[in-house]
Parts: C-alpha cells; sequence; structure tokens
C-alpha cells in the first residue's frame, strides 16, 4: 500500500523558512517522480514542484523558483522541499504526491503528468 | 500559463441525479487532462487520467471525455459519498495547473 507522510509544517514568521518533508513507503520510491502542491485555506490546487526519480532533474512554479528547493533521498525514501524567504500568502497546506509510472515532456521539461497519490499534508502558517 | 476554467463552481443535486462538470483549457491540450476528487478536510484522489481513463478501483458512475480545449467529467449517479470538490488539472505543460475546482453538494 503506497504511503506518503509529510511532516515539517508549522508557524513560520515572514521571510523565514522551513523544510518539510515526505516519508514514502510501498513503492519502488526511486523509480517515481514526486512533487509538492499546496493548498491556501479555501483555496484550489496550485502546483509547487516537481522531481525525478533519480533526482537529476526539478521543475519548480515561477512562484517559487529560486526560493524553494526540491530535493530527495532515495535511500531513505524521503523527498524534501526547503522553502526560504517564506511570504504570507504562501500559508498552505503542502501535499507530496506521486508520479504516475510515465514521464511526460514537453518543451524540454520531463515531468509526472499525474498525481496518483497524495499524502495527507503539513500545514505551514507564515505569519508574524 | 495554460488557465483552466471549471464550470460551475458549485452545485446541488439529488441522489441519483447525472451531474456534469465541465473544465476548458485556454490552449489545445490534446487530451493531457486529470480530474480529482478532494472530500472535505481529505487529500484529493485521482478518478480520471488522459481524459478519459477511469484510474483502478474508481467507480464506474464516473466518467470523463473531451479532447483540445472542452472537457466534461459526468457522475452518472449522484451518491452521498460523492460530495466534494472536483478539479481537472493539464499536464500539456508547465506549470502544472489545476482547475478552481467545483463544489458538488446534494439537495
Amino acid at each position: 500500500e503506497v504511503q506518503l507522510l509529510e511532516s515539517g509544517g508549522g508557524l513560520v514568521q515572514p521571510g523565514g523558512s522551513l523544510r518539510l518533508s515526505c516519508a514514502a513507503s510501498g513503492f519502488t520510491f526511486s523509480n517515481y517522480a514526486m512533487s509538492w502542491v499546496r493548498q491556501a485555506p479555501g483555496k484550489g490546487l496550485e502546483w509547487v514542484s516537481s522531481i525525478s526519480g533519480s533526482g537529476s532533474s526539478t521543475n519548480y512554479a515561477d512562484s517559487v523558483k529560486g526560493r524553494f528547493t526540491i530535493s530527495r533521498d532515495n535511500s531513505k525514501n524521503t523527498l524534501y522541499l526547503q522553502m526560504n524567504s517564506l511570504r504570507a500568502e504562501e500559508t498552505a497546506v503542502y501535499y507530496c504526491a506521486k508520479g504516475g509510472s510515465l514521464q511526460f515532456c514537453s518543451a524540454g521539461s520531463c515531468y509526472p503528468p499525474v498525481f496518483d497519490y497524495w499524502g495527507q499534508g503539513t500545514l505551514v502558517t507564515v505569519s508574524s | 500559463d495554460i488557465q483552466m476554467t471549471q464550470s460551475p463552481s458549485s452545485l446541488s443535486a439529488s441522489v441519483g441525479d447525472r451531474v456534469t462538470i465541465t473544465c476548458q483549457a485556454s490552449q489545445d491540450i490534446s487530451n493531457y487532462l486529470n480530474w480529482y476528487q478532494q472530500k472535505p478536510g481529505k487529500a484529493p484522489k485521482l478518478l480520471i487520467y488522459d481524459a478519459s481513463n477511469l484510474e483502478t478501483g474508481v467507480p464506474s458512475r464516473f466518467s470523463g471525455s473531451g479532447s483540445g480545449t472542452d472537457f466534461s467529467f459526468t457522475i452518472s449517479s449522484l451518491q452521498p459519498e460523492d460530495i466534494a470538490t472536483y478539479y481537472c488539472q493539464q499536464y500539456k505543460d508547465l506549470p502544472l495547473t489545476f482547475g478552481g475546482g467545483t463544489k458538488v453538494e446534494i439537495k
């Protein structure tokens, strides 16, 4: 059974940093791309970042590029999101999501086309 | 960025009713579209991929269709457990984008 368990959320001041983790089990972690998707309170879903199975390829939403870093440790079956210079509007539940069995490539970038399993999410609150 | 516009934003229907949600892309995305269900307080769940393919284990009352810019998602006979918000998502290009969601309630 696929399980994704996020941790690391909490209260942080604007301009602060936080690192999220997502512990994966039930599948061969290194074979699948992984992603972070966030959801502000009462709002819709927003893709944040994706990383290939090997970790060699990453993609980011423009809104977080240069401030967030996605990474993974395949020996620990764990996905990470390092978030720096956080803003109040980034208060959200952050979900990690497993990619499907295939990557999709368009305009020189490859990324998971679908999120087939999701964790329960971890709440990040950016406030003074 | 490819904008995904869902309609309606909410609907109320009776148990057993046929419910249809539409999703329009701002440009041609072929069939590169997925549908998710999010129940209150829960994580999203994949229901439909590649516009019309039912994910394993998802009840057959759910279906999807469309190609290009216009897509639809249908629940053939609404059940109480289908109370949720439904989202479409395109993967034609980065950034991956979602529709604004359609909240389905029981009348």
